[in-house]
Formats: C-alpha cells, sequence, structure tokens
C-alpha cells in the first residue's frame, strides 16, 4: 500500500511570514511515460469540503493566489505559502495517484494557524 | 460553471446499506472526466471511496470494495454511492467530487453527513 506522509503535523506562523508543509510517498508519483508528478495540494476550511490549490506538483489551479506554491519530485513535495494571510488559516492535504488500477491517497494533513 | 450536490439519509442502521447520490449541475456528466467519491471521519482525513465513468466503468479503494458498488444515470445527470455492510466506522462526511484534469480534485459537493447508529 502506498503512504503518505506529512510534516509537521500543525505549525502556526506570523502573518506575513512563510510557511512550509512537507509531503512523502512511500513510492515515486512520477509517470515516467509523460513526466508528470501526481500529487496535488487541497486546503480545507472547517465545516467546508477540501479546496484544491495545485495539481501535477506544481500547476496553481485557476484563481488560486500565487503565495501558494508546490514543488518536489518522486516522493518528496512541499507546499509553501510565501506570505500567510489570516485567510489561509486551514488545514492542508497532500494527495497522490498511482495508476493501474487508480489508487488516491491522501496525506493525513497538516493544520495551519496564526501565530 | 459544475455544481455536485449530494443526497441520501443521514441516519444508517448497523449492517445496512448507505446510499447516496450526487446531482451534477450546470454541465453534463458524459464528458471526459471521472466522477470522484470521498468520505471523511469526523475530526479525521479523507479517504477515497473510488470513480466511475459516465460509461460505467468503476474504480474502487481496494480497502472498501467488497463493499462499494457505484452507478450512473446519464438521463438524470447524476451518480450513486452504495456501501453495504456498515458499522460505527463508516460514519463520516461523504462527498463527491470530479476528476478535473487527471489525479485532481477541481469541484467538491458540499458533503453530506452519515451516521450510522442504530
Amino acid at each position: 500500500d502506498i503512504v503518505m506522509t506529512q510534516s509537521p503535523d500543525s505549525l502556526a506562523v506570523s502573518l506575513g511570514e512563510r510557511a512550509t508543509i512537507n509531503c512523502k510517498s512511500s513510492q515515486t508519483v512520477l509517470d515516467s511515460s509523460n513526466n508528470k508528478n501526481y500529487l496535488a495540494w487541497y486546503q480545507q476550511k472547517p465545516g467546508q469540503p477540501p479546496k484544491l490549490l495545485i495539481y501535477w506538483a506544481s500547476t496553481r489551479e485557476s484563481g488560486v493566489p500565487d503565495r501558494f506554491s508546490g514543488s518536489g519530485s518522486g516522493t518528496d513535495f512541499t507546499l509553501t505559502i510565501s506570505s500567510l494571510q489570516a485567510e489561509d488559516v486551514a488545514v492542508y492535504y497532500c494527495q497522490q495517484y498511482s495508476g493501474t488500477p487508480p489508487i488516491f491517497t491522501f496525506g493525513p494533513g497538516t493544520k495551519v494557524d496564526i501565530k | 460553471q459544475v455544481q455536485l450536490q449530494e443526497s441520501g439519509p443521514g441516519l444508517v442502521k448497523p449492517s445496512g446499506t448507505l446510499s447516496l447520490t450526487c446531482a451534477v449541475s450546470g454541465g453534463s456528466i458524459s464528458t471526459n472526466n471521472w466522477w470522484i467519491w470521498v468520505r471523511q471521519p469526523p475530526g479525521k482525513g479523507l479517504e477515497w471511496i473510488g470513480e466511475i465513468y459516465h460509461s460505467g466503468s468503476t474504480y474502487y479503494n481496494p480497502s472498501l470494495k467488497s463493499r462499494v458498488t457505484m452507478s450512473v444515470d446519464n438521463s438524470k445527470n447524476q451518480f450513486s454511492l452504495k456501501l453495504s455492510s456498515v458499522t460505527a466506522a463508516d460514519t463520516a462526511v461523504y462527498y463527491c467530487a470530479r476528476e478535473g484534469v487527471r489525479a485532481a480534485f477541481d469541484i467538491w459537493g458540499q458533503g453530506t453527513m452519515v451516521t450510522v447508529s442504530s
């Protein structure tokens, strides 16, 4: 089974400061046939469904502020919020896809708060 | 824009079958997208249940495969989830979603809470 881990479990960052969340997959999520890393990031606020922020490891979803960025390849990935805003308080999840047959696995989540 | 709305009983008895429907509005279900079910137990993380294509092709989470059935009704523009032999561990918010680009879920329903209890 593919296992996703995230670190830290939670973090508190001052407004305007950088927040960094790490995600690690037990198996590579790189599809060598098209060089795509099938890793997505979601933001979930209390009482709301998850919201897609980043897909294919580093492609920002339409309408997502550019302070959110994703990086990494293979098994290790990072979500960075360059300048934390009050509305960014949420739980962030990474999610991987492996094909044939397709399986999607989410990380356990990282809670981001204001310091 | 495409919107999703889950519906179904909020309370299911243990050993019974959980049945939910996701209505797709603002667009056709018969597009080149897979349609997803995800669940989230109270205070916990997200779990992919499975996905279905408008042709009826399905893929399920191996951990739930023996209990899950998904179906699609193109004429009603909706898709459905059935989970059998439920226990308290199946208590969760159930979300339907769309897989936009491959491997990312870009549109989500608001979710519906299902409690398994006698």
